[in-house]
């Protein structure tokens, strides 16, 4: 199946200082890409839909300042974590939708490994 | 707005035992459905997926059927084995929407001893 990869799998950072996530679709392309948070033993909340040479779209509650989503080309999306403080800690996860040919019964979401961020 | 509800957890099982995790959903449109685990540290993997009524989708013996008069999408297997162990996730998808966001369940943590 479509593999998706994530960089770094893990990071640990200083308060304040910013870290950046990289997306990326290795064997197709991906318009839409999207980044999810997850907190321990819940849930996958979705931050973001990041479009390739588009802006993105913000889910509510979401600081877009903060969060900096960039989708330049249809195989990359990265998440810029900027000002990191110990409360952004937290296992993102991005999703590359593989929209495949035309038909709605192809369209599909796939995974990154995630990547650990701890914020000291 | 569309949603997925699933049992909670944690499931603990012995091995060869049978496993039944349900789902049901609420939707407007016509979702597709989708079934995903997540191992320990990893991040999610496409279990298996359905994309209209009466699809029945399957994948290392574990299948789910879609079923639109109960809204349901059940994943059940015959006999789990120690490695099954894991947080398995319902979700559905509206692609008749502009973006496919996928709407999760909130996980159910399967345990399996041998």
């Amino acid at each position: 199946g479509a593999v998706v990869s994530q960089h770094p799998s893990r990071v640990i950072c200083k308060s304040g200082t910013s870290v950046k996530i990289e997306c990326r679709s290795l064997d197709f392309q991906a318009t839409t890409m999207f980044w999810y948070r997850q907190f321990p033993k819940q849930s996958l909340m979705l931050m973001a839909t990041s479009n390739e040479g588009s802006k993105a779209t913000y889910e509510q509650g979401v600081e877009k300042d903060k969060f900096l989503i960039n989708h330049a080309s249809l195989t990359l999306s990265t998440l810029t974590v900027t000002s990191a403080h110990p409360e952004d800690s937290s296992f993102y996860i991005c999703s590359a939708r593989d929209q495949g040919g035309d038909s709605h019964y192809t369209d599909t979401q796939y995974f990154g490994p995630g990547t650990r961020l701890t914020v000291l | 707005g569309d949603s997925v509800t699933q049992m909670e957890g944690p499931v603990t099982l012995s091995e060869e035992a049978f496993l039944t995790i349900n789902c049901t959903y609420t939707a407007t449109g016509y979702p597709s459905l989708f079934w995903y685990v997540q191992y320990p540290g990893e991040g999610l993997q496409l279990l298996l997926k359905a994309t209209k009524a009466d699809d029945k989708g399957s994948n290392k013996g574990f299948e789910a059927t879609y079923r639109k008069e109960t809204t349901s999408f059940h994943l059940e297997k015959g006999s789990v084995q120690v490695s099954d162990s894991a947080v398995y996730f319902c979700a559905l998808s509206d692609y008749g929407g502009s973006q496919g966001n996928l709407i999760f369940g909130k996980g159910t943590k399967l345990s399996v001893k041998p």
